[in-house]
Formats: C-alpha cells, structure tokens, sequence
C-alpha cells in the first residue's frame, strides 16, 4: 500500500499568518497520463472531510484561494496564505492513484 | 443542490449486520462511482471501497473484503453498505462519497 506521511502533526497559527503542511508518499502518485493524483482534505470538528486541491494542485469549487497544493512526485505541500478562524481543524492528504487509496495520519490546525 | 443524507445512529451488538444508507439527489447517480470511508474517532480516514452505479461494480480495499458489501439502487438514488459479522473493531464513523462531495457520516457502535 502506498503510504503517505504528513509533518508537523500539529501546526499553532496567529490568523492573518501563512501556514505549511506536507506531505510525503512512499511511492510517486504521477500516473502514465501525467496526472498526479493526491488530494487535500480538510475536516472541520465534528463534520465531514471536504476538498480542497484536488490532482496536486487545482482548487476546488467554492474553496478560497488562500489555499494552494504543489509538489513533486512524491513530495507535496498545501499552504494557506492568511489563515482565518474558520481553516480550523485537521487537514489530511490523500492519494487516488492506485487501489487501496490511502490517506495521510492528518496535521491539526489551531490558533495561537 | 449535491447532497448525500446518510442513516442515523447505529447501536449493533457484536456478530450482528448492520446495513447503512446514503440516499442522494443534485446529481446523476446512475452514471456515478460512490465510495465509503472508515474514521475511527481522533483517527485518520480509511478507504473501504467503491462502486459504480451504472453496472454495479465493485472495487474493495483488502483490508474490508468479507466485512463490507457495496450495493446501489438507482431508482431511489441510494448506495447501501452491508458491515457483517461485527466486532468491537468496526465501530467508528462511516461515510459515503461521491467524486466531490461527503455524507454526514454514520456512527457505528459495536457493544453488547
């Protein structure tokens, strides 16, 4: 199974500040159409994760560009720009590029 | 608008089958792939499998072959999971997805 690392477990934010979190993948989730497959999600407390970046680096409706994904093959990163009160909660990665589909142990977000 | 309604609240005793429901509209579900997810409580997110509502296709994570069954009715717009032969191990929150959107997510407990 493909197994994706997430770092730092738990990230403490003054809103308005920028923050960082990464994610690393045993194995590269660049697929033979040239498409890498890794996804952020954020779950807030108590609800249901929802998408953020989908395909590495592509927003998805309806999300703030304060978000942004990028990376490499194996390597990733989402950052968001100005983090406000409501980018609280954990954020996890994920990768759809072979079966089982594997998500990331999740980083926590609070604020200072 | 998407929306997926899943089943309330479920309180099994160990061995008992549990079948949970996640009722759509806002979108073709005929046509559509349907997933369902795993999260213990303060875990990370484990995928369990999907199918395809055009045909009834099935794609399952190892991990869950045996324990869970993916079935669809499309005239009600509706993906089922069947959870059998339960231990205290399968209680956690469960949740179906589609490419974009997530259900509310389920409780299983597993007690006697």
């Amino acid at each position: 199974d493909i197994v994706l690392t997430q770092a730092p477990l738990s990230v403490s934010v003054t809103p308005g500040e920028s923050a960082s979190i990464s994610c690393r993948s045993s194995k590269s989730l660049l697929s033979s159409k040239g498409i890498t497959s890794l996804y952020w999600y954020l779950q807030k407390p108590g609800k249901s994760p929802q998408l953020l970046i989908y395909r590495m680096s592509n927003l998805a409706s309806g999300v703030p560009d304060r978000f942004s994904g990028s990376g490499s093959e194996t390597d990733f990163t989402l950052k968001i720009s100005k983090v406000e009160t409501e980018d609280v909660g954990v954020y996890y990665c994920a990768q759809f590029l072979e079966y089982p589909w594997t998500f990331g142990g999740g980083t926590k977000l609070e604020l200072k | 608008q998407v929306k997926l309604q899943q089943s309330g609240a479920e309180l099994v005793k160990p061995g008992a089958s549990v079948k949970l429901s996640c009722k759509t509209s806002g979108y073709t579900f005929s046509t559509s792939y349907m997933s369902w997810f795993k999260q213990i409580p303060g875990q990370s997110i484990e995928w369990i499998g999907m199918i395809y509502a055009g045909d009834g296709g099935t794609d399952y994570n190892q991990k869950f072959k045996g324990k869970a069954t993916l079935t669809v009715d499309t005239s009600s717009s509706t993906a089922y999971m069947d959870l059998s032969s339960l231990t205290t191990e399968d209680s956690a929150v469960y949740f179906c997805a589609n490419s974009r959107y997530w259900g509310q997510g389920v409780m299983v407990t597993v007690s006697s």
